[in-house]
């Protein structure tokens, strides 16, 4: 069966400091991999999708990048984090085709001081 | 570009049968997705619709129309657990990308 492993699940880091989280997927080859973001009380907003080894498409413009280095690594960075950069991180994938039901990692709660 | 609306909050009883609806403009279309979300945890998927019609799983089922832009969700047999948030997702054409509603909150009240 596939899995998906997010980390780290919490991290509070100040403003202007470097951001690494990493995701990486199991038991499927070649999946589509997604970062998206959520605001408090809010839907998700998709930042960066990847569709193979070092594929990234942006989907928004900010100070966030998005790295494949792996088929089933997604790795999302920042050189220096703002204070609007805080939420929570939901990295995902999906078969890439048919049905593309998004399967969810646990997540990781950014707080920017 | 692609909207997504659907109500923020509703309310229903234990035992009762809830409707949560979904309007969307999108310039592509494969498919409406319904995700649950729990408080301070990662959406789960539950539900997707590509053609018109109602589709069933157990005590959930969701409905598309594709012409009319709309969806909906019905929960039936409400539980306590059922309290969370529900985000209604369409997925474009283009590498299977989704775009999310902001969610419709449900409280299950005993």
């Amino acid at each position: 069966s596939q899995t998906i492993h997010q980390w780290p699940a919490t991290l509070v880091q100040p403003v202007g400091s470097p951001l690494s989280l990493e995701c990486t997927v199991e038991g499927t080859s070649n999946p589509n991999l997604y970062w998206y973001r959520q605001a408090a009380g809010r839907g998700l907003q998709l930042l960066f999708y990847s569709v193979g080894i070092g594929q990234i498409s942006s989907e928004v413009p900010q100070n966030l990048s998005a790295s494949r280095p792996q088929d089933r690594q997604f790795i999302l960075s920042s050189k220096k984090l703002l204070l609007s950069d805080s939420g929570f991180y939901l990295c995902a994938w999906s078969l890439a085709s048919g049905a593309n039901v998004l399967t969810f990692g646990a997540g990781s709660r950014l707080t920017v001081l | 570009g692609q909207n997504i609306d659907q109500p923020t909050e509703m309310t229903a009883t234990e035992g009762a049968i809830v409707q949560i609806n979904c309007t969307y403009q999108t310039s592509g279309f494969n498919g409406l997705f319904w995700y649950q979300q729990h408080a301070g945890e990662a959406p789960t998927f539950l539900s997707y619709n590509v053609l018109d019609g109602l589709e069933e799983k157990g005590r959930f089922s969701s409905f598309l129309s594709r012409s009319k832009g709309y969806s909906y969700l019905l929960l039936k047999e409400l539980q306590m657990k059922d309290s969370a948030s529900y985000l209604c997702a369409v997925c474009n054409t283009n590498a299977g990308k989704s775009t999310f509603g902001d969610g419709t909150t449900l409280t299950v009240k005993p």
